[in-house]
């Protein structure tokens, strides 16, 4: 069974650093991972998409990347804003039943503060 | 673009009561997912639909729980009878292949059972 680990649970840093959230997962047989961001009470949106060929994916301040032999991949947020306060959630999709499927990890609540 | 559109947005309601969720998936998109999200249990897939068919409905918890998709444009979830262990934030999303099957996420209902 697949299952998508994700550390630390929480960050809180100053505003203008860069930081670094984890994911691992235990089957490397995926199809894609994804990056979402979550804001308080409001749905989920992609950031970034790797496909299991790729080995990294970068959108401006940005840059995830994906081992998919040792089942890890990092988001890596340069410069942070207090606009970046959200929740990061890592999924991984696996084709199974005839479809794509998405495994998410329980995110990590990020705070930065001025 | 208005996005997948869930509604209501809120709901409170007591034990035994039926309860209804609506979502219109992003016009064109052939998928669409419902998910559960508990501070518990993170997000979960409930039910997958392709081209109105339900696929996967092994993650609907149980009997109490039905999902219909009549037409392209329309789905709803229901929980009959509702239990307070069924507050949670229920999301809908809908995917198309073109979109490399990213899924766009609802806002999500916010669902409190007392």
């Amino acid at each position: 069974k697949q299952e998508v680990t994700q550390i630390p649970a929480a960050l809180s840093v100053p505003e203008g650093e860069n930081l670094v959230l984890n994911c691992s997962f235990t089957d490397s047989a995926i199809y894609n991972l994804q990056w979402f961001r979550q804001d308080p009470g409001k749905g989920l949106t992609s950031l970034l998409l790797i496909q299991s060929s790729q080995r990294e994916q970068t959108s401006g301040r940005l840059n995830a990347s994906l081992d998919k032999s040792s089942g890890r991949s990092t988001l890596y947020i340069a410069a942070s804003q207090p606009g970046d306060s959200a929740t990061y959630l890592c999924a991984v999709t696996l084709f199974s039943g005839g479809y794509n499927k998405l495994i998410f990890g329980a995110g990590t609540r990020l705070a930065v503060h001025p | 673009d208005a996005g997948v559109i869930q509604s209501p947005r809120h709901e409170v309601t007591e034990m035994g009561q039926e309860v209804t969720l609506r979502c219109k998936p992003i016009s064109g998109h052939n998928s669409l997912f419902w998910y559960r999200q508990t501070m518990m249990r993170g997000l979960e897939l409930l039910i997958y639909f392709n081209n109105n068919v339900p696929i996967d409905d092994s993650g609907m918890p149980e009997d109490r729980f039905s999902a219909k998709m009549p037409n392209a444009s329309f789905s709803t979830l229901k929980i009959q009878p509702s239990e307070p262990r069924d507050s949670a934030v229920y999301f809908c999303a809908s995917s198309s292949r073109d979109s490399k099957e990213t899924q766009y996420f609802g806002p999500g209902t916010r669902l409190l059972v007392l």
